[in-house]
């Protein structure tokens, strides 16, 4: 059973599109995150959510918008896709709010808008 | 503001020699301080971490990183090398209820 997992893992589409990622974890972790890793492998958060509650939102364009049904899941969905949004994006989850706690991550969903 | 530099892009090691990943990090308290591992197509995986203590601390797959406070540095070693060990390391560091800051990662190459 594997402890993050997203979906999809792979996503090609084209600019202007609307896309999600799905993102669920098994470990009964109240803290979910997304980050986004860029070309040069730089990974920098998105959005921390726990227990379903929005807790950190980083300066990430609006057409980014998040979604945590219950404290398992947490996707992303993205409005209008442009070219700079080609990226890995990265769930992750964590047992505790603070920094103390240790990321599980996914294995990542690589975005290529055309 | 917090921040990490992975001075090493990338480094190539002999398999079966010594490694040693550097990582020096900006913040004005003690930090807490990680090594995260990113082997290809996979995500980060927690190797070590360092909170408070002993300032040698022991990860997993036989890594260690020391803390030392005098050089704002968390360098990650290890005795010996095997091919498997060929990944992305990233070394990060946080503080109370921060947010991680990452650096932007060591490709480690590991030849025959």
């Amino acid at each position: 059973d594997t402890a993050v997992s997203q979906t999809p893992k792979y996503l090609v589409t084209q600019m202007g599109n609307d896309k999600s990622i799905k993102c669920e974890q098994n470990l009964g972790h109240d803290t979910m995150y997304w980050y986004k890793q860029d070309s040069k492998k730089f990974l920098k958060i998105m959005f921390s959510y726990n227990n379903k509650e929005l807790i950190i939102n980083e300066t990430v364009p609006n057409r980014f918008s998040p979604k945590s049904p219950d404290k398992a899941h947490l996707n992303l969905h993205i409005n209008s896709l442009e070219l700079g949004d080609s990226a890995v994006y990265f769930c992750a989850s964590s047992h505790r709010t603070s920094v103390t706690g240790e990321l599980f991550f996914g294995e990542g969903s690589r975005l290529t808008v055309l | 503001a917090q921040s990490v530099t992975q001075p090493d892009i990338h480094i190539t090691v002999s398999e079966g020699a010594s490694l040693e990943l550097r990582c020096n990090y900006s913040y004005g308290a003690t930090p807490y301080l990680f090594w995260y591992v990113q082997s290809p197509g996979q995500g980060l995986q927690l190797l070590l971490k360092y909170f408070s203590g002993d300032t040698l601390v022991q990860g997993i797959k036989g890594f260690e990183a020391e803390f030392k406070r005098s050089q704002s540095s968390f360098n990650l070693r290890k005795p010996s090398v095997h091919w498997s060990d060929a990944a992305e390391y990233f070394c990060a560091v946080g503080s109370g209820y921060s947010t991680l800051t990452f650096g932007k990662g060591t490709m480690l190459l590991v030849s025959p």
